[in-house]
């Protein structure tokens, strides 16, 4: 299986400041696709972000945006104007291409907004 | 609107029956699906992939007897939990890609918490 690590497990932000979580991976492979999931208290997964490994460019979604660096196997996660219904579970995931194209999830960070 | 729906939400038995839990694609096929386990305040866990009219690939560690996968059409994946006993309860959540391209993300079933007395 592949390896995703998030050095973070618990993390704070003051509401309407800007927090970055953390994720590594370890691959061998070139073409590969990363995801930022959320997990809130109801316990659904919801999408946050992806980045597709050729793009150089950072994926951005509103708020939230990420550092991708490939050669050193990072992608982490900003979020910007941090708002109290940010408050959950972020976990990263790493797609393995085309074979089975098998999730694999970190080991998440718990975000904490303080109002 | 929901696009994986997972059933049920929570179930409670006694050790030593099965359980089944279902997850449908809704509005779209599904050849392949997922099966995670996820502990309290933990990562989700692949456990197995479901492969529509083969049989699944079990993730190392796992035992094939133990939970049965059966994905029996294009929209459905059945997850058996066999003989289930206290330390088989969890928190069960299946995931379909929408799309063979790589950038589809996975979408979510609402999850199963297992609760075996």
């Amino acid at each position: 299986a592949q390896t995703v690590t998030q050095s973070q497990p618990e993390m704070s932000v003051q509401e309407a400041e800007t927090v970055t979580l953390s994720c590594t991976y370890d691959t061998s492979e070139s073409d590969y696709y990363l995801f930022w999931y959320k997990q809130p208290p109801s316990r659904q997964m919801i999408l946050v972000i992806r980045q597709e490994a050729y793009k150089q460019q950072n994926a951005t979604e509103n708020r939230f945006s990420v550092n991708f660096q490939k050669a050193a196997k990072s992608f982490s996660l900003k979020i910007s104007d941090s708002q109290l219904g940010d408050a959950a579970m972020y976990f990263c995931a790493y797609r393995r291409p085309n074979t089975g194209n098998q999730f694999y999830f970190g080991t998440g960070t718990s975000l904490t907004v303080i109002p | 609107g929901a696009v994986v729906s997972q059933h049920p939400s929570w179930v409670i038995c006694k050790s030593g029956t099965s359980v089944k839990i279902e997850c449908r694609s809704l509005d779209f096929q599904a050849t392949t699906m997922f099966w995670y386990r996820q502990f309290p305040k933990q990562s989700l866990m692949l456990m197995a992939t479901s492969n529509e009219g083969s049989k699944a690939t079990y993730e190392q560690g796992v035992e094939k007897d133990k939970f049965l996968i059966n994905h029996a059409s294009l929209t459905l994946s059945t997850l058996t939990v066999t003989s289930a006993h206290p330390e088989d309860s969890s928190f069960y959540i299946c995931s379909a890609p929408l799309g063979g391209r790589g950038n589809q993300p996975q979408h979510f079933g609402d999850g199963t918490r297992l609760s075996i007395l």
